[in-house]
């Protein structure tokens, strides 16, 4: 089982709509919790960590099941920029290295 | 503020051959990491530095990859000798802390032919 698993995608949405991502981990110990996004032939950057008590940030909500090992990704409204690659990344601990899934490609069209 | 620099850019080399990636992170950021990112896959850990001591290389192909951080600022990957599956992007990133929030560079893109 891989460490970090993801939706395989693309997802292919019309502007507007709302798109859920879903990614699982098999570490129960994990510590941290966030979503990278990567743009095309880009830098992965932070979009928004992941809290317990989910958090949201604008048209972005993430949740935590620790029981479940589940992470979630919403986006409400979809926007032509918000085509990306979305990855779910887990923090095994404290000062260890951050694990990346393999990312779920978002394709936004008008 | 800078960020995290990296060069070169693109390299294309024959297998066997030697290639080394420079990577400068954001300045007094401790830590820092080198990832392997092929196409379709997310980035896959080389190797964590904290100032000059490796803090994880388990998943470094030893036998042909070697990283360095001599004096706990700028690191150097090396490949010697490459394999046609080490074509990737290789994307240095740093941190100031155990936070989650890394820094990275835009990634040295390696065709091995």
């Amino acid at each position: 089982r891989k460490e970090v698993e993801q939706d395989p995608g693309p997802f292919n949405v019309p502007e507007g709509a709302t798109v859920a991502f879903n990614c699982t981990y098999s570490n129960s110990a994990s510590q941290s919790f966030f979503w990278y996004r990567q743009d095309c032939r880009k830098e992965p950057k932070l979009l928004m960590s992941v809290y317990s008590s989910g958090n949201e940030d604008g048209r972005f909500t993430a949740q935590l099941n620790r029981a479940s090992q589940y992470i979630s990704l919403l986006i409400r409204d979809s926007k032509l920029s918000d085509s990306a690659t979305y990855l779910c990344v887990v923090s095994p601990q404290a000062g260890t290295a951050l694990i990346f899934g393999k990312g779920t490609t978002l394709s936004v069209s008008s | 503020e800078a960020g995290v620099a990296q060069s070169p850019r693109y390299k294309i080399i024959e297998k066997r051959q030697s290639v080394a990636f420079w990577c400068n992170p954001i300045s007094g950021h401790a830590t820092l990491y080198w990832y392997q990112q092929i196409l379709g896959q997310g980035p896959k850990l080389l190797i964590q530095f904290q100032n000059n001591g490796v803090v994880d290389d388990s998943q470094l192909p030893k036998d042909r990859f070697s990283a360095e951080r001599l004096k706990g600022v700028d690191s150097t990957l090396k490949i010697q000798p490459a394999k046609l599956e080490d074509s990737a992007v290789y994307l240095c990133a740093s941190s100031s802390g155990p936070t989650g929030k890394l820094f990275f560079g835009s990634g040295t893109q390696l065709s091995v032919l």
